[in-house]
């Protein structure tokens, strides 16, 4: 069966400091994946994907993640956070054959001053 | 245009109305989703449209009713409706097989 866990329900970290948002999923094959963020009471946008080639992928607003098959995971970083960055990040898993996505729990980023 | 359109932001229901959700999409995309989240969760799919023919029903109940007119619209008609159903429901699509999903801003429903 397919899941996706996010270990971290809620990380705080200070503005400028670095941040790794961590992921790790359970499919039959490679999956499609993706990361994507939501501001409260908004809908989700996506900040980075990979369905093959370079494990190493870059998104919008700074965001990068890796792609390491070894350890099933799809780890979300930036090197520098800024205070527009709190939200919830979903990590999501999709199937290379159907339309469904698979959503992680959620992780909450507090970001202080 | 990359946009998925949601209509009405926010909507209040008594248990006996019947009311509809709408979201529009002009990307092309031939996949188009609903999703309920609650608050604080992930969110759940609930429906699936592939080519205007529902593919996926996730046991979801009678009293929500999606429709697809046409390739760009998607409809969520809703009746009877329980308290527990207040949630924020999504609309996403997608282009079939590249599964890169593009989400609305949520339709922000409460039901008294």
């Amino acid at each position: 069966a397919q899941s996706v866990t996010q270990p971290d329900i809620h990380i705080t970290v200070s503005e400028g400091a670095s941040l790794e948002l961590r992921c790790n999923y359970s499919y039959g094959a490679t999956p499609y994946l993706f990361w994507y963020v939501q501001s409260p009471g908004q809908g989700l946008q996506l900040l980075l994907k990979y369905f093959s080639g370079d494990t190493l992928v870059q998104g919008i607003k700074g965001f990068e993640a890796e792609f390491k098959r070894s350890q099933s995971s799809f780890n979300l970083r930036k090197p520098s956070v800024h205070w527009s960055d709190a939200a919830e990040y979903f990590c999501a898993v999709g199937a290379r054959t159907g339309n469904q996505f698979y959503f992680g729990t959620g992780t909450s980023l507090t970001v202080i001053p | 245009d990359t946009e998925v359109t949601q209509t009405p932001k926010h909507l209040v229901m008594g248990m006996t109305n019947k009311k509809s959700l709408k979201c529009e999409q002009h990307m092309g995309h031939r996949a188009m989703y609903w999703y309920k989240q609650k608050a604080k969760k992930p969110p759940e799919l609930m429906f699936v449209y592939s080519y205007e023919k529902l593919s996926i029903n996730e046991s979801v109940p009678s009293r929500f009713s999606p429709e697809c007119p046409n390739s760009s619209l998607l409809n969520l008609h809703l009746h009877a409706l329980q308290p527990e159903d207040s949630a924020l429901y999504l609309c996403a699509s997608s282009q079939g097989r590249t599964v890169e999903a593009f989400f609305g801003q949520g339709t922000r429903l409460t039901v008294v």
